[in-house]
């Protein structure tokens, strides 16, 4: 079954706030992914996490590998309207397990 | 680089008809997989292969059937179809299976089973 949690489920933001959302585990994982999916599309790889406490950025993306290997975090700076989407969380618990997918968060940004 | 396509895009299938979706990647990826996305559940594996000629199942198999005859193709077929195959599917393909080496997603087929 599902082992991983995303919050927020959805949100409404204005044009140019930050957008902070996370993915939490109930296991240890040694690798976080996150995708964006465009609607219509098939996801995209954002940012990529190997290592605990690693914090990476992707333009006015941040990703963070928590601390305790069990959730990871995505920060988005002044949102545009192009930012609507669903952004999954995903993870392996070790380097060469199957990837686990987030149930998403969906992003809606008023101009 | 096409990168990984999938056809056809849409499809409506009456219960009990049967059909393979395709799917194709021009990067030489060894690793190919099939997820289905249901609303509030995220993607859920159903069939992935290592390379030519090797398969195996992943969370969600039972209703599908995969094979892999050449690194580029990876099929999935539906062998008597179901209103619960209502679904999104992905195709996704990476270099290997291994961490490092992330998955590449063709754009979905959306299926209706009715």
């Amino acid at each position: 079954g599902q082992q991983l949690n995303q919050s927020p489920q959805s949100m409404f933001i204005q044009e140019g706030e930050d957008v902070s959302m996370n993915c939490t585990s109930s296991s240890i994982f040694n690798t976080w992914l996150w995708y964006k999916q465009d609607p219509g599309e098939g996801p995209v790889l954002l940012i990529a996490l190997y290592k605990a406490g690693e914090l990476t950025s992707n333009g006015r993306l941040t990703a963070q590998f928590g601390i305790t290997r069990k959730d990871s975090f995505l920060n988005i700076s002044a949102s545009i309207p192009s930012d609507v989407g669903i952004y999954f969380c995903a993870g392996r618990k070790t380097s060469y397990d199957k990837v686990i997918f987030g149930p998403g968060t969906s992003l809606s940004v008023i101009p | 680089n096409a990168g990984v396509t999938q056809t056809p895009k849409f499809q409506v299938l009456k219960t009990g008809q049967s059909m393979t979706l395709q799917c194709a990647q021009d990067m030489n990826h060894e690793y190919m997989s099939w997820y289905r996305q249901d609303p509030g559940m995220g993607l859920r594996l159903i069939h992935y292969s290592v390379g030519a000629g090797i398969t195996d199942q992943g969370e969600v198999p039972n209703g599908y059937n995969v094979s892999r005859s050449t690194t580029e193709d990876f099929p999935l077929r539906l062998l008597s179809a179901a209103p619960s195959q209502t679904s999104v599917y992905f195709c996704a393909s990476s270099y290997s299976a291994g961490a490092s080496h992330e998955q590449f997603f063709g754009p979905g087929t959306r299926l209706t089973v009715l």
